[in-house]
């Protein structure tokens, strides 16, 4: 257990509807990465935000949204769901502190897009 | 843009086998190179490198960072049946950035 939890843990859903998915961070850690991991695309990148702001940027679609709350949980918006976004989303977490990048994965949420 | 490619993409070994898992990269400021292991769930931490020959170890496991080469490579000694998982790289880019780029991995499967 990484200590990084998210929900729901399997959502199936329609094409053009919009879903969240949320992640809570290891206790201590500001910063919040979010990743799609697809079977032809593998692990990729979206999303980082450090501490409420957002840090970097991936390929992440314009159909996407993401933000960091005070109390330093994330959320993942999805909209005008499409047959491929159907994914496994993960929220990794990690202190960021000098080059330790140790970034630790929640267990994923598998979206299925019908 | 950024680029890991892994090799070989799948390999399957018996108990006991050494194998030797490959990781080359094109990254914008690097940084650092990290390994993780994926099973059926999230991908776990196995090591960080950020200096050039130096090997990190842990058990049967170690790895080696050559920053000139822009390749690190991931040995396995005396494989189990637990090492069947899914091997990825993922150098990291950018100051002030932690973003990974992963390869699409080593599927390695160990059989008895």
């Amino acid at each position: 257990d990484s200590g990084v939890t998210q929900t729901p843990k399997h959502l199936i859903t329609a094409t053009g509807q919009r879903v969240t998915l949320r992640c809570s961070p290891r206790s201590g850690d500001l910063s919040v990465y979010w990743y799609q991991q697809s079977l032809d695309q593998g692990l990729q990148f979206l999303i980082q935000y450090y501490n409420g702001e957002e840090r970097a940027k991936g390929n992440i679609l314009e159909r996407f949204s993401a933000q960091q709350f005070p109390d330093l949980h994330s959320e993942l918006n999805l909209s005008s769901l499409e047959l491929g976004d159907s994914a496994l989303y993960f929220c990794a977490s990690s202190v960021t502190s000098g080059d330790y990048n140790e970034q630790f994965f929640g267990p994923g949420t598998r979206l299925t897009v019908l | 843009e950024d680029k890991v490619v892994q090799s070989p993409l799948s390999l399957v070994v018996h108990e006991g086998d050494t194998v030797t898992l490959n990781c080359s990269y094109e990254v914008t400021n690097f940084r650092s190179l990290l390994w993780y292991k994926q099973e059926k769930k999230a991908p776990t931490f196995l090591f960080m490198l950020t200096s050039s020959g130096i090997e990190k170890k842990s058990g049967r496991l170690s790895s080696i960072l050559d920053k000139k080469e822009l390749s690190s490579i991931l040995n396995i000694t005396a494989t189990q049946t637990g090492d069947s998982a899914i091997y990825l790289c993922a150098p990291r880019s950018g100051a002030g950035s932690y973003q990974l780029t992963f390869g699409k991995g080593t599927k390695l499967s160990v059989i008895p």
